[in-house]
């Protein structure tokens, strides 16, 4: 069975820029989270979307979005970014709930510069 | 208080020896509990999950669970060098959401 797959794996943009990160879940997973993760902060979450739905959302400014597709697929978008904004960008995939399991993809690097 | 706290380390254990590390956290209503290892400049991968009080055991890896005292540790038997990464503590709470601990570093060696 295929992982999680992120997509791109490494993003530069520069300050103001938007960038739109996608994620593929596993293969019958229906919710899919996103994660920032930095040096200083560790892993934060970002939100949780299940049947196309938000779940929740973690404490980031609404510069931060999200969108989940019919098939599970989920991306996310960053606008007007911020040189913080640079970070690891992770997606993790679930069954169901989130309360379960979750499984990581290779994360997407961005650099704002 | 931190929500999941881990000793950052570096928790340094000869090869063959036990790997201990532990984890607290604050949320009493916490429902599910992870470990998870993440190798520098990779992403995390899930190693154990524990739901109720007690120990569960996958091969080397055994976790621990005691919601009384709040407290997830997890023990690494015939710890290799392959084993040195950072482990993550990861609970989810009453805000269904899953909280991380900064991680500890542990180091094997030979």
């Amino acid at each position: 069975k295929a992982g999680v797959t992120q997509t791109p794996r490494y993003l530069i943009k520069t300050r103001g820029q938007q960038v739109t990160l996608s994620c593929s879940p596993i293969s019958g997973h229906r919710s899919v989270s996103w994660y920032q993760q930095t040096p200083g902060q560790g892993l934060q979450f970002l939100f949780e979307y299940f049947s196309e739905t938000q779940r929740n959302k973690g404490n980031f400014p609404g510069r931060f979005s999200g969108r989940q597709f019919s098939n599970s697929r989920s991306e996310m978008n960053v606008s007007t970014l911020e040189l913080g904004d640079s970070a690891l960008y992770l997606c993790a995939s679930c069954r169901d709930r989130a309360g379960n399991e979750q499984f990581f993809g290779p994360g997407t690097r961005l650099t704002v510069l | 208080q931190k929500e999941v706290e881990q000793n950052s380390g570096p928790l340094s254990v000869p090869e063959g020896a036990i790997a201990s590390l532990n984890c607290t956290y604050s949320d009493r209503g916490s429902q599910s509990f992870f470990w998870y290892r993440q190798y520098s400049g990779k992403s995390p991968e899930l190693i154990m999950f524990i739901y109720s009080n007690g120990d569960k055991e996958d091969g080397r890896f055994t976790a621990q669970l005691n919601k009384a005292s709040q407290y997830v540790s997890l023990l690494i038997r015939d710890s290799q060098p392959s084993d040195s990464a950072t482990y993550l503590c990861a609970v989810f709470g009453t805000a269904s959401k899953l909280t991380f601990g900064t991680g500890t570093r542990l180091q094997v060696t030979l």
